[in-house]
């Protein structure tokens, strides 16, 4: 159980273009997802967290209008990266938050390779 | 400053050896310390869960302690397998209760098991 999972797994895109990402909880309903990204070598930094039907909280120094959420339903979550360019090349993950046993736990997606020429 | 430490950046053992992986953290308030595990180019994968009243906890080889005076923890793999290559990565959750992406996360140590 508890399995969330995300779309595309690799991407490659033009810099200019915009590239959307989706994270699924498939098994329960989140309404709180997270999305990180991580660089070689470098530990997974929050970017946001994703509230379902509400707007996302963005932390600091992460450019909002670039980097879009939707959490239209308890089981998706998208993030869209506009106008990429090859510095936001990266790895991109996503994670559900679930309540198994009454503590709280994130449950983290198998990632998005982002690359951006 | 709220940081997790963690030791050595990367290992190599043969397969079949024990390893001991290390974490330091300054976090505070401290709420539980997780230890997962993440596969090149994949998601992390939870191995262990501790609040600061538990010592130590197993999950089949691999046994994580906590020492909450210290603020230290490790992660012990029993019997390595090729399989147990992967990066570890030693979070802590900042908060009680909500768990509301308060996870400051370790750089990582990257074990290489070789045959």
């Amino acid at each position: 159980g508890a399995v969330v999972s995300q779309h595309p797994s690799r991407v490659i895109c033009k810099s200019g273009t915009s590239v959307k990402i989706e994270c699924r909880s498939l098994d329960f309903q989140a309404t709180t997802m997270f999305w990180y990204r991580q660089f070689p070598k470098q530990s997974l930094m929050l970017m946001a967290t994703s509230n379902e039907g509400s707007k996302a909280t963005y932390e600091q120094g992460v450019e909002k209008d670039k980097f879009l959420i939707n959490h239209a339903s308890l089981t998706l979550s998208t993030l869209t990266v506009t106008s990429a360019h090859p510095e936001d090349s990266s790895f991109y993950i996503c994670s559900a938050l679930n309540r198994p046993r009454g503590e709280y736990e994130q449950y983290f997606g198998p990632g998005t390779r982002l690359t951006v020429t | 400053k709220n940081q997790v430490e963690q030791s050595p950046q990367s290992l190599i053992i043969l397969e079949g050896k024990n390893c001991t992986l290390q974490c330091n953290y300054t976090v505070s308030p401290f709420s539980n310390l997780r230890w997962y595990k993440q596969d090149t180019g994949r998601g992390p994968v939870s191995l262990t869960i501790m609040t600061f009243s538990e010592n130590t906890k197993s999950n089949g080889r691999y046994t994580a302690t906590l020492d909450a005076d210290t603020k230290q923890s490790s992660l012990h793999i029993t019997a390595s397998q090729l399989s147990d290559s992967a990066s570890y990565i030693c979070v802590v959750n900042r908060i009680y209760g909500g768990s509301q992406g308060n996870l400051i996360f370790g750089k990582g140590t990257k074990l290489s098991v070789k045959p």
